[in-house]
Protein backbone atom coordinates (compact mmCIF):
# COMPACT_ATOMS: atom_id res chain seq x y z
CA UNK A 1 0.00 0.00 0.00
CA UNK A 2 0.80 3.57 -0.09
CA UNK A 3 3.28 4.86 2.13
CA UNK A 4 4.74 7.94 3.18
CA UNK A 5 7.94 8.17 5.47
CA UNK A 6 9.84 11.29 7.00
CA UNK A 7 13.28 11.57 7.93
CA UNK A 8 14.76 12.35 10.47
CA UNK A 9 12.62 10.81 12.96
CA UNK A 10 14.20 12.80 15.39
CA UNK A 11 16.54 16.20 15.73
CA UNK A 12 17.56 17.89 18.48
CA UNK A 13 18.40 21.24 17.87
CA UNK A 14 20.43 24.29 19.17
CA UNK A 15 17.92 27.56 19.62
CA UNK A 16 19.12 29.73 16.59
CA UNK A 17 19.94 26.54 13.84
CA UNK A 18 18.34 25.43 11.09
CA UNK A 19 16.03 22.47 10.73
CA UNK A 20 14.63 20.49 7.83
CA UNK A 21 12.20 17.54 7.51
CA UNK A 22 11.71 15.28 3.87
CA UNK A 23 8.70 13.53 3.82
CA UNK A 24 8.86 10.65 0.47
CA UNK A 25 5.83 9.38 -0.77
CA UNK A 26 5.82 5.72 -2.36
CA UNK A 27 3.00 7.15 -5.10
CA UNK A 28 2.31 10.23 -6.84
CA UNK A 29 0.21 13.44 -4.46
CA UNK A 30 -2.54 15.35 -5.54
CA UNK A 31 -1.75 17.93 -3.10
CA UNK A 32 0.42 17.94 0.19
CA UNK A 33 -0.11 19.52 3.55
CA UNK A 34 1.83 19.54 6.46
CA UNK A 35 0.76 19.75 10.02
CA UNK A 36 2.64 20.95 12.99
CA UNK A 37 1.58 18.83 17.16
CA UNK A 38 2.88 19.87 20.14
CA UNK A 39 3.25 18.15 22.71
CA UNK A 40 -0.28 16.73 24.21
CA UNK A 41 -1.68 18.56 21.48
CA UNK A 42 -3.70 17.82 18.45
CA UNK A 43 -2.74 18.35 14.43
CA UNK A 44 -2.70 22.21 13.23
CA UNK A 45 -2.63 22.59 10.16
CA UNK A 46 0.18 24.61 8.65
CA UNK A 47 0.03 24.55 5.11
CA UNK A 48 -0.51 22.87 1.68
CA UNK A 49 0.75 22.68 -1.50
CA UNK A 50 -0.56 21.76 -4.99
CA UNK A 51 1.38 22.94 -7.95
CA UNK A 52 4.77 20.40 -8.75
CA UNK A 53 7.79 22.28 -7.83
CA UNK A 54 5.78 24.76 -5.19
CA UNK A 55 7.93 26.85 -3.07
CA UNK A 56 5.92 28.50 -0.18
CA UNK A 57 7.05 30.50 2.91
CA UNK A 58 5.80 31.68 6.03
CA UNK A 59 8.00 33.88 7.73
CA UNK A 60 10.85 31.63 8.98
CA UNK A 61 9.36 28.52 7.27
CA UNK A 62 9.69 27.31 3.60
CA UNK A 63 7.72 24.44 2.08
CA UNK A 64 8.78 23.03 -1.16
CA UNK A 65 6.61 20.19 -3.31
CA UNK A 66 9.00 18.17 -5.88
CA UNK A 67 8.80 18.00 -9.11
CA UNK A 68 7.71 14.71 -9.25
CA UNK A 69 5.10 15.35 -6.72
CA UNK A 70 6.13 12.68 -4.76
CA UNK A 71 8.39 14.22 -1.95
CA UNK A 72 8.40 17.58 0.14
CA UNK A 73 10.18 19.34 2.40
CA UNK A 74 9.60 21.93 5.94
CA UNK A 75 13.14 24.08 6.65
CA UNK A 76 12.67 25.88 9.64
CA UNK A 77 15.17 28.89 9.47
CA UNK A 78 16.81 30.45 13.01
CA UNK A 79 14.87 27.64 15.51
CA UNK A 80 13.07 28.81 18.24
CA UNK A 81 12.02 27.40 21.46
CA UNK A 82 8.38 27.54 20.26
CA UNK A 83 8.80 25.64 17.42
CA UNK A 84 9.01 22.53 19.54
CA UNK A 85 6.82 20.06 18.05
CA UNK A 86 6.17 16.89 15.69
CA UNK A 87 5.89 17.83 12.16
CA UNK A 88 3.69 15.69 10.05
CA UNK A 89 3.36 15.91 6.46
CA UNK A 90 0.20 14.62 5.16
CA UNK A 91 -0.24 13.31 0.99
CA UNK A 92 -3.61 13.36 -0.73
CA UNK A 93 -4.53 10.50 -2.73
CA UNK A 94 -5.08 11.59 -6.44
CA UNK A 95 -9.14 11.10 -7.38
CA UNK A 96 -10.07 9.96 -3.05
CA UNK A 97 -9.92 12.37 -0.24
CA UNK A 98 -8.07 9.97 1.73
CA UNK A 99 -4.69 11.55 3.55
CA UNK A 100 -1.98 9.28 4.16
CA UNK A 101 0.28 10.64 6.90
CA UNK A 102 3.88 11.06 7.04
CA UNK A 103 5.74 8.88 10.10
CA UNK A 104 6.59 12.59 11.50
CA UNK A 105 9.46 14.14 12.91
CA UNK A 106 9.91 15.69 15.84
CA UNK A 107 11.82 18.44 16.93
CA UNK A 108 13.05 19.92 19.85
CA UNK A 109 14.79 22.82 20.50
CA UNK A 110 17.76 23.56 23.04
CA UNK A 111 17.60 26.71 24.66
CA UNK B 1 -14.75 29.76 18.74
CA UNK B 2 -14.56 26.27 18.73
CA UNK B 3 -14.88 24.23 15.07
CA UNK B 4 -14.61 20.87 15.81
CA UNK B 5 -15.37 19.53 19.27
CA UNK B 6 -14.88 16.40 20.41
CA UNK B 7 -16.34 14.71 23.43
CA UNK B 8 -15.45 13.62 26.21
CA UNK B 9 -11.95 14.71 25.81
CA UNK B 10 -11.11 11.47 28.15
CA UNK B 11 -12.55 8.68 28.08
CA UNK B 12 -11.93 5.39 30.60
CA UNK B 13 -13.19 2.23 29.94
CA UNK B 14 -13.62 -1.36 31.02
CA UNK B 15 -11.95 -4.17 28.72
CA UNK B 16 -14.88 -5.35 26.47
CA UNK B 17 -17.27 -2.71 27.78
CA UNK B 18 -18.68 -0.70 24.73
CA UNK B 19 -17.56 2.86 24.17
CA UNK B 20 -18.83 5.61 22.22
CA UNK B 21 -17.09 9.21 21.36
CA UNK B 22 -18.43 11.81 19.40
CA UNK B 23 -17.38 14.45 17.24
CA UNK B 24 -19.38 17.89 15.99
CA UNK B 25 -18.36 20.60 13.82
CA UNK B 26 -19.91 23.63 12.84
CA UNK B 27 -18.08 24.11 9.37
CA UNK B 28 -20.38 22.42 7.57
CA UNK B 29 -17.89 20.74 6.05
CA UNK B 30 -19.20 17.26 3.84
CA UNK B 31 -16.20 15.47 4.65
CA UNK B 32 -15.73 13.58 8.33
CA UNK B 33 -12.42 11.50 9.47
CA UNK B 34 -11.80 9.50 12.48
CA UNK B 35 -8.16 8.52 13.57
CA UNK B 36 -6.28 6.53 15.86
CA UNK B 37 -2.88 8.20 17.20
CA UNK B 38 -0.78 6.15 19.23
CA UNK B 39 1.41 7.70 21.87
CA UNK B 40 4.65 8.64 19.48
CA UNK B 41 3.43 7.39 16.08
CA UNK B 42 1.55 9.28 13.24
CA UNK B 43 -2.13 9.59 12.99
CA UNK B 44 -3.72 6.37 11.35
CA UNK B 45 -7.03 6.84 9.33
CA UNK B 46 -9.85 4.12 10.94
CA UNK B 47 -12.38 5.46 8.35
CA UNK B 48 -14.26 8.60 7.08
CA UNK B 49 -17.67 10.42 5.63
CA UNK B 50 -18.04 11.81 1.60
CA UNK B 51 -21.34 13.56 3.00
CA UNK B 52 -23.19 10.31 3.83
CA UNK B 53 -20.99 7.74 1.99
CA UNK B 54 -19.13 5.66 4.50
CA UNK B 55 -15.16 4.48 3.78
CA UNK B 56 -13.43 1.96 5.63
CA UNK B 57 -9.95 1.61 5.42
CA UNK B 58 -9.24 -2.04 4.76
CA UNK B 59 -6.94 -2.46 7.89
CA UNK B 60 -9.37 -0.76 10.74
CA UNK B 61 -10.73 -4.07 12.95
CA UNK B 62 -14.51 -4.78 12.82
CA UNK B 63 -14.26 -3.54 16.43
CA UNK B 64 -14.83 -0.20 15.47
CA UNK B 65 -18.04 0.96 13.63
CA UNK B 66 -19.08 4.73 12.74
CA UNK B 67 -22.13 6.67 12.55
CA UNK B 68 -23.00 10.04 10.65
CA UNK B 69 -26.63 11.16 11.74
CA UNK B 70 -26.13 14.47 10.24
CA UNK B 71 -23.71 16.87 8.34
CA UNK B 72 -22.52 17.94 12.24
CA UNK B 73 -21.77 15.13 14.35
CA UNK B 74 -20.09 11.50 13.21
CA UNK B 75 -19.84 8.76 16.08
CA UNK B 76 -16.88 6.10 16.88
CA UNK B 77 -18.00 3.38 18.36
CA UNK B 78 -16.00 0.76 19.74
CA UNK B 79 -17.87 -2.16 20.87
CA UNK B 80 -15.58 -4.57 22.59
CA UNK B 81 -12.54 -2.34 23.51
CA UNK B 82 -9.52 -4.22 24.37
CA UNK B 83 -5.76 -2.91 26.00
CA UNK B 84 -4.52 -2.18 22.40
CA UNK B 85 -7.01 0.24 21.63
CA UNK B 86 -6.13 2.78 24.21
CA UNK B 87 -5.04 5.54 21.86
CA UNK B 88 -6.03 9.20 21.32
CA UNK B 89 -8.90 9.50 18.89
CA UNK B 90 -9.02 12.14 16.25
CA UNK B 91 -11.76 13.55 14.39
CA UNK B 92 -10.89 16.38 11.25
CA UNK B 93 -13.50 17.97 8.85
CA UNK B 94 -12.59 18.99 5.46
CA UNK B 95 -14.28 20.32 2.35
CA UNK B 96 -14.24 17.93 -0.16
CA UNK B 97 -13.36 19.32 -3.47
CA UNK B 98 -12.87 17.97 -7.34
CA UNK B 99 -9.05 17.62 -6.91
CA UNK B 100 -8.42 18.16 -3.17
CA UNK B 101 -9.58 17.31 -0.25
CA UNK B 102 -8.94 20.76 1.22
CA UNK B 103 -7.35 21.76 4.38
CA UNK B 104 -8.33 19.38 7.76
CA UNK B 105 -9.47 20.78 10.65
CA UNK B 106 -8.60 18.65 13.51
CA UNK B 107 -10.82 18.44 16.81
CA UNK B 108 -8.65 18.50 20.14
CA UNK B 109 -8.72 14.20 20.29
CA UNK B 110 -10.05 12.15 23.22
CA UNK B 111 -7.57 10.29 24.61
CA UNK B 112 -8.91 6.94 25.53
CA UNK B 113 -7.65 4.59 28.54
CA UNK B 114 -8.91 0.66 28.94
CA UNK B 115 -8.16 -0.60 32.22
Amino acid sequence: GQQVMQIPQYQHVQEGEDFTTYCNSSTTLSNIQWYKQRPGGHPVFLIQLVKSGEVKKQKRLTFQFGEAKKNSSLHITATQTTDVGTYFCAGLTSGTYKYIFGTGTRLKVLA
Amino acid sequence: DAMVIQNPRYQVTQFGKPVTLSCSQTLNHNVMYWYQQKSSQAPKLLFHYYDKDFNNEADTPDNFQSRRPNTSFCFLDIRSPGLGDAAMYLCATSRGGALAGGTQYFGPGTRLTVT
